[in-house]
């Protein structure tokens, strides 16, 4: 059973970098029958992809936060990350990291639980 | 980007109605549109995927139809457990985008 799990601070200071991680398991995060997305929703809001990695290495971001986003991949760890410059409070949310299909189910079909997020001084 | 706009932003029902949710996209997105539930506190679950494929392990009376620009989930009965927010996103352009989300509210 494919199992997603995110980890990060909890809070971070405004201009500071957040960094988000999710452990994969029971599949790998180079498989190439997959993308890994990270995803966010603040309170009471909808959802905002934030941005996926494929096979490692190649990477697409959402245009409103391309300037930055780094997701990157551990294969030694299967696990893959979120890095996120210059947070505001506007980058308060609850982060989900998720598993989307390539061939069958072309869609965020693996979700993490969740991880909350608070931008604060 | 895609603009996913969907009616009406909250519905209230009682156990055994028939809910119908529409999503609409700014441009054309063939069938490349799912739905997903959430509900307080968990992450979202998929539903429906390229309009109307129902995931494994989603109840039947779960069903997508609808291409191009117009989509539509039907509940066909509804549960107490399908009180929650639904949300249909497009899969076809970058960046990946979602509806406003749906509340489906005991009457």
């Amino acid at each position: 059973q494919v199992q997603l799990q995110e980890s990060g601070p909890g809070l971070v200071k405004p201009s500071q970098t957040l960094s988000l991680t999710c452990t994969v398991s029971g599949d790998s995060v180079s498989s190439e029958s997959y993308y890994w997305s990270w995803i966010r929703q603040p309170a009471g809001k909808g959802l905002e992809w934030i941005g996926r990695i494929y096979n490692s290495e190649s990477t697409i971001y959402n245009p409103s936060l391309k300037s930055r986003v780094t997701i990157s991949v551990d294969t030694a760890k299967n696990q893959f990350s979120l890095k996120l410059i210059s947070v505001t409070a506007a980058d308060t949310a609850v982060y989900y990291c998720a598993r989307e299909g390539i061939v069958v189910v072309d869609a965020f079909e693996i979700w993490g639980q969740g991880t909350m997020l608070t931008v604060s001084s | 980007d895609i603009q996913m706009t969907q009616s009406p932003s909250s519905v209230s029902a009682s156990v055994g109605d028939r809910v119908t949710i529409t999503c609409r996209a700014s441009q054309g997105v063939s069938s490349w549109l799912a739905w997903y539930q959430q509900k307080p506190g968990k992450a979202p679950k998929l539903l429906i995927y390229t309009a109307s494929s129902l995931q494994s392990g989603v109840p039947s009376r779960f069903s997508g139809s609808g291409s191009g620009t117009d989509f539509t989930l039907t509940i066909s009965s509804l549960q107490p457990e399908d009180f929650a927010t639904y949300y249909c996103q497009q899969t076809n352009y970058f960046p990946r985008t979602f509806g406003q989300g749906t509340k489906v509210e005991l009457k």
